[in-house]
C-alpha cells in the first residue's frame, strides 16, 4: 500500500492569494496525478506526471500549474486563487512493479475554500 | 455519451444482502478496470481491479468483466453498514496510464 501525503488538509484563503498544495509519496512511484472533485461530483484529472521534469495537463482545464523536480514530490500551485477554485484536490501516485497492475493510490486530499 | 456510466443510486440494500453495482465504458481499448470506494468527504480507496474476462473474487467482493459488452460489475456479498459509501468504476485508458472515473454509485446498507 502506498504512503502518500498531502498538506494542508484544509485551507481557507482570500481571493487573489497565491497557494501551493503539497503532495509527497514515499513509494518511489514514477507517476503522479492531481484530481479535482466537487462535493458529490465526479473526479476529474487536472494534471499528471510520468516522471521527473515531465508534466501534462489532464482532461479538465485548470488554471493551476504543477512541477515535478523530484520523484517523490508533485506540488500544485494557484497563482491567484478565486472562489471558483473552491474544491477538493486529490493527489495520487502509481508505479508499475513487475507482474503487477499499475494501481493508483490516493492521498487524503486538500479541501480548499476561497472566499 | 459519458465515457464511464454508473447508476448514481442510491442503491439501498438490507444488511446481509448482496449489492450489485454496474458500470459500462466506451473505450474498447481499456484493459484494466478498477473499483474504488469513497466515503463521504474522504479520498478514494482501492477495492480491487480486474483485467481478464470473467469473475475475480476478493473476500466479500466479486468483480465481473465482459469486454465484449464493455461492462464491468461489482458484487458485495453479506453487505454491512460500513459498506455504505460511493463506489467508483475506473477503466484504465488504452493510451497512457490515465484512469477515467465514473460518477459513482452510492450504496446505503440498512441494518
Amino acid at each position: 500500500e502506498a504512503d502518500i501525503y498531502q498538506t494542508p488538509r484544509y485551507l481557507v484563503i482570500g481571493t487573489g492569494k497565491k497557494i501551493t498544495l503539497e503532495c509527497s509519496q514515499t513509494m518511489g512511484h514514477d507517476k503522479m496525478y492531481w484530481y479535482q472533485q466537487d462535493p458529490g461530483m465526479e473526479l476529474h484529472l487536472i494534471h499528471y506526471s510520468y516522471g521527473v521534469n515531465s508534466t501534462e495537463k489532464g482532461d479538465l482545464s485548470s488554471e493551476s500549474t504543477v512541477s515535478r523536480i523530484r520523484t517523490e514530490h508533485f506540488p500544485l500551485t494557484l497563482e491567484s486563487a478565486r472562489p471558483s477554485h473552491t474544491s477538493q484536490y486529490l493527489c495520487a501516485s502509481s508505479g508499475l512493479r513487475r507482474g503487477s497492475t499499475d494501481t493508483q493510490y490516493f492521498g487524503p486530499g486538500t479541501r480548499l475554500t476561497v472566499l | 455519451q459519458k465515457e464511464v456510466e454508473q447508476n448514481s443510486g442510491p442503491l439501498s440494500v438490507p444488511e446481509g444482502a448482496i449489492a450489485s453495482l454496474n458500470c459500462t465504458y466506451s473505450d474498447r481499448g481499456s484493459q484494466s478496470f478498477f473499483w474504488y470506494r469513497q466515503y463521504s468527504g474522504k479520498s478514494p480507496e482501492l477495492i480491487m481491479f480486474i483485467y481478464s474476462n470473467g469473475d475475480k473474487e476478493d473476500g466479500r467482493f466479486t468483480a465481473q468483466l465482459n469486454k465484449a459488452s464493455q461492462y464491468v460489475s461489482l458484487l458485495i456479498r453479506d453487505s454491512q453498514p460500513s459498506d455504505s459509501a460511493t463506489y467508483l468504476c475506473a477503466p484504465l485508458a488504452a493510451a497512457g496510464n490515465k484512469l477515467t472515473f465514473g460518477g459513482g454509485t452510492r450504496v446505503l446498507v440498512k441494518p
